[in-house]
């Protein structure tokens, strides 16, 4: 069964760095997401993303956050200059298509910031 | 943000017995709902949905119950099974949005 995979399953980076966060989404999908879970807390949204530009975002979404489809595999959440709040577990997600509602989400990447 | 809450933080329930998930709503735009599945250091998987203009879905072991009315959705599991020991997600949508909005989580055990 297609699932979708991630990349690192774990992430240590010191203040300030940048970090990059890898998915691969299945492969006949065309909308791709972000989400993540703080320890202890809700998965919140992050952004969602279409046809190569995004759709939705969150107010979690800031300027230090971006994200690109670099080839027609991948999708990667950039965090330009992380913070010790960063630190979370990151799961991507896709699905079909618009009419789709189901979200399939990887394994995540459990982002440390020291 | 509390739009969909979990009140029940955890539950126990013997081998065999239904476990009964409950999940409350406050946004009347929501028209979708899921339920995931998440065992530690893993992913949510998708184990059932429902659509507003249902009331009832089932799918094995697992059935869906929306009251929309009451603002209100239930997981159903019966038989409960040892494997099923793990934390379970409601999560909502509206038709036309991307996000989903997740409420806190249950976290379900399965006493043999």
């Amino acid at each position: 069964e297609p699932e979708v995979t991630q990349t690192p399953s774990h992430q240590v980076t010191q203040m300030g760095q940048e970090v990059i966060l890898r998915c691969v989404p299945i492969s006949n999908h065309l909308y791709f997401y972000w989400y993540r879970q703080i320890l202890g807390q809700k998965v919140e949204f992050l952004v969602s993303f279409y046809n190569n530009e995004i759709s939705e975002k969150s107010e979690i979404f800031d300027d230090q956050f971006s994200v690109e489809r670099p080839d027609g595999s991948n999708f990667t959440l950039k965090i330009r200059s992380t913070k010790l709040e960063d630190s979370a577990m990151y799961f991507c997600a896709s699905k079909t298509g618009l009419a789709a509602d189901t979200q399939y989400f990887g394994p995540g990447t459990r982002l440390t910031v020291l | 943000d509390q739009q969909v809450k979990q009140n029940s933080p955890s539950l126990s329930v013997q081998e065999g017995r239904i476990s009964i998930l409950n999940c409350d709503y406050t946004n009347s735009m929501f028209d979708y709902f899921l339920w995931y599945k998440k065992y530690p250091a893993e992913g949510p998987t998708f184990l059932i949905s429902i659509s507003s203009i249902k009331d009832k879905n089932e799918d094995g072991r697992f059935t869906v119950f929306l009251n929309k009315s009451a603002k209100h959705l239930s997981l159903h599991i019966v038989p409960s099974q040892p494997g099923d020991s793990a934390v379970y997600f409601c999560a909502a949508s509206k038709r036309g949005a991307q996000k989903l909005v997740f409420g806190q989580g249950t976290r379900l055990t399965i006493n043999p």
